[in-house]
């Protein structure tokens, strides 16, 4: 199985701050790889997928980088709405889906 | 605007079964383009892929969690659904519905799910005797 590692697990951040989100896929996966968010209480939201194409909807704010076994999330500019805990997932294995532990990005 | 609803008992006794349907509503569950999948979140953790299945019945499972699942799908209801037997503690979970954005299928039973764009809101389940 395709193990997804996040790092960091948790992040403190200040409005405005660039922050970056690291994920590293235990064998390559290309850049069969997606980006999540998800807010307390309620369900994820597809930010990124295919490694770096931005979802329908999404601000400019987030991008997505890497292929083979890491990858990055960056949001430029940290607005309030962007509290919350990210995950990345691979779809490289066929029929079988794994996730990142999560990463909670927290307001200094 | 697609929109998808989980429903099912909220709680469930040890080494009984879980069910819960998704409904689909704004959009057909027989588009070709589409997937449709289970994930879960016990209580403080991260999300967990249970499985997913193509409108023809053509199913994915996690591997842990594929002795004890079954999704299938009822496209005149435009729904699916999600059972899970012999239940523990473990099981405890948000369950969440999702749609995903498509898929690739190689043959033999082999497909690559793309990402879930469309959840559910998510219920819980609790299982306890």
């Amino acid at each position: 199985d395709i193990q997804m590692t996040q790092s960091p697990s948790s992040l403190t951040a200040s409005i405005g701050d660039r922050v970056t989100i690291t994920c590293r896929a235990s064998q390559t996966i290309n850049t069969f790889l997606n980006w999540y968010l998800q807010k307390p209480g309620k369900a994820p939201e597809l930010l990124i997928y295919s490694a770096s194409s931005l979802q329908n909807g999404v601000p400019s704010r987030f991008s997505g980088s890497g292929s083979g076994t890491d990858f990055t999330l960056t949001i430029s500019s940290l607005q309030p709405e962007d509290f919350a805990t990210y995950y990345c997932q691979q779809y490289y294995s066929t029929s079988v889906l794994t996730f990142g532990q999560g990463t909670k990005l927290e307001i200094k | 605007q697609l929109q998808l609803q989980e429903s099912g008992p909220r709680l469930v006794k040890p080494s009984e079964t879980l069910s819960l349907t998704c409904s689909v509503s704004g959009g057909s569950i027989s588009n070709t383009n589409y997937y449709w999948g289970w994930i879960r979140q016990s209580p403080g953790k991260g999300l967990e892929w249970i499985g997913s299945i193509y409108y023809s019945g053509s199913t994915s499972y996690s591997p842990s969690l594929k002795s004890r699942v079954t999704i299938s799908v009822d496209t005149s209801k435009n729904q699916f659904s999600l059972k899970l037997s012999s239940v523990t503690a473990a099981d405890t979970a948000v369950y969440y519905c999702a749609r995903h954005k498509g898929g690739y299928y190689f043959g033999s039973g082999s497909t690559r799910l793309y990402g879930l764009d469309v959840w559910g809101q998510g219920t819980t389940v609790t299982v306890s005797s």
